[in-house]
């Protein structure tokens, strides 16, 4: 079965510093890879994805993701992180065939200190 | 479009009472799906829908039910609630086909669900 680890439950980082927020997957073909952002109070809104080709791939919010195959990760990243970022963030990987069946991280929430 | 909408935003119920989450989505979406998200838990899927008529269980199906007689609608229904449903509800929906290139999942934002 497929499953999702994202090792750190809480994570501070200061305005302007960089980001990594961690995620293995285990799943045993070329999975589909996401992640999402959820503000508090609100639902998930996708960041950025991964389905094949280029495995560094751009989202939104200037975040980024590389998928390496022999680690079975997924990590994201941000050079320079907001106030405005302070979120929790979730890692997900589908099935071929159906996204409607993503299985969750159980989330990192990021305090980004002033 | 309205996208992923949910009713209502907060319930509170007591247990045994049942109640019918609703959802809708105006995008024409043939996927939907229903997760529950629990601290430390993450979002855990409920059932879901690959098109109307045709529903499927995901990891924790216990305790409800869902239908799916329209494209737009998908309502989950808590048939007698127990403490352990409390938790927030989202419902999502995706087009069909990962394979044609890109299927993201859109979120609700949720509903709020306390069982006494």
């Amino acid at each position: 079965a497929q499953s999702v680890t994202q090792p750190d439950i809480h994570i501070t980082v200061s305005e302007g510093a960089s980001l990594e927020l961690r995620c293995n997957y285990s799943y045993g073909a070329t999975p589909y890879l996401f992640w999402y952002v959820q503000s508090p109070g609100q639902g998930l809104q996708l960041l950025l994805k991964y389905f094949s080709g280029d495995t560094l791939v751009q989202g939104i919010k200037g975040f980024e993701a590389e998928f390496k195959r022999s680690q079975s990760s997924f990590n994201l990243r941000k050079p320079s992180v907001h106030w405005s970022d302070a979120a929790e963030y979730f890692c997900a990987v589908g099935p071929t065939g159906t996204a409607s069946k993503l299985t969750f991280g159980t989330g990192t929430r990021l305090q980004v200190t002033l | 479009n309205a996208g992923v909408t949910q009713t209502p935003k907060f319930q509170v119920l007591k247990t045994g009472q049942s109640m019918t989450l609703q959802c809708a989505q105006d995008m024409n979406h043939e996927y939907m799906s229903w997760y529950r998200q629990d601290p430390g838990m993450g979002l855990r899927l409920i059932h879901y829908s690959v098109g109307a008529g045709i529903t499927d269980q995901g990891e924790v199906p216990n305790g409800y039910n869902v239908s799916r007689s329209t494209t737009e609608d998908f309502p989950l229904r808590l048939l007698s609630a127990a403490p352990s449903q409390t938790s927030v509800y989202f419902c999502a929906s995706s087009r069909e086909g990962v394979a044609g290139g890109g299927n993201e999942q859109f979120f609700g934002p949720g509903t709020r669900l306390t069982v006494l």
